[in-house]
């Protein structure tokens, strides 16, 4: 049992690039989320999908989309990367009518 | 808009001793939980322990327990015999449950972090 899989672990872009993160749950989880960790803010919430067709906004949505793909996969795009972007990614999902948040492994990534 | 607080950016405790680890926290919600979040060096989010804010008891997970002041707004998590094991970032968050009619999502508030450091 996977739980929550991010891809990759790891990326490094240059300003201007774009690319995709991707997060896979195999739990039957309806909800997905996506967060960004700063050093001294904590996570932050970008967007979520509170099930299969639907998003939403977060906290911190400005430079990215998100696309919910089918019931198991949630994933988040960088169009134009910018040096603000550079952070740790985490991808959650939840099961309607539980309080527990799984959580993947995060990835961090780097704008030069 | 809920906010959560973690005024202890760094702790440090010995091997076998006790710490506590403080949060408060902002909310006009009556219903409410209240979680406690390890991140070791590996970076991956476990969950430590959880309250949910209509019981009164207080959260108990082996080694770890919280102290929960509903009125004051506090939820601080004590860890008894501290292992190396330990040292982590430890994260307060906060949820609003949503409903499952019309599948609603549960979205977490964090706080900024306490490192702990377990000294031999």
């Amino acid at each position: 049992n996977a739980g929550v899989t991010q891809t990759p672990k790891f990326q490094v872009l240059k300003t201007g690039q774009s690319m995709t993160l991707q997060c896979a749950q195999d739990m039957n989880h309806n909800s997905m989320y996506w967060y960004r960790q700063d050093p001294g803010m904590g996570l932050r919430l970008i967007y979520y999908s509170a099930s299969e067709g639907t998003t939403d906004k977060g906290e911190v949505p400005n430079g990215y989309n998100v696309s919910r793909l089918n019931k198991r996969e949630f994933s988040l795009r960088l169009e134009s990367a910018a040096p603000s972007q550079t952070s740790v990614y985490f991808c959650a999902s939840s099961l309607w009518g539980r309080p527990e948040a799984f959580f993947g492994q995060g990835t961090r990534l780097t704008v030069v | 808009a809920q906010t959560v607080t973690q005024s202890q950016p760094e702790m440090s405790v010995q091997e076998a001793e006790t710490v506590t680890l403080s949060c408060t926290y902002d909310t006009s919600e009556n219903n409410y939980y209240l979680f406690w979040y390890k991140q070791p060096p590996s970076r991956q989010m476990i969950l430590v322990i959880r309250q949910e804010a209509y019981k009164q008891q207080n959260a108990t997970e082996n080694r770890f327990s919280v102290n929960f002041q509903k009125a004051a707004k506090s939820f601080s998590l004590k860890i008894s015999d501290s292992q190396l094991g330990d040292t982590a970032m430890y994260f307060c968050a906060f949820m609003k449950p949503a409903g499952i009619r019309g599948g609603a999502t549960n979205k977490l508030i964090f706080g900024t972090g306490t490192l702990l450091a377990v000294q031999p």
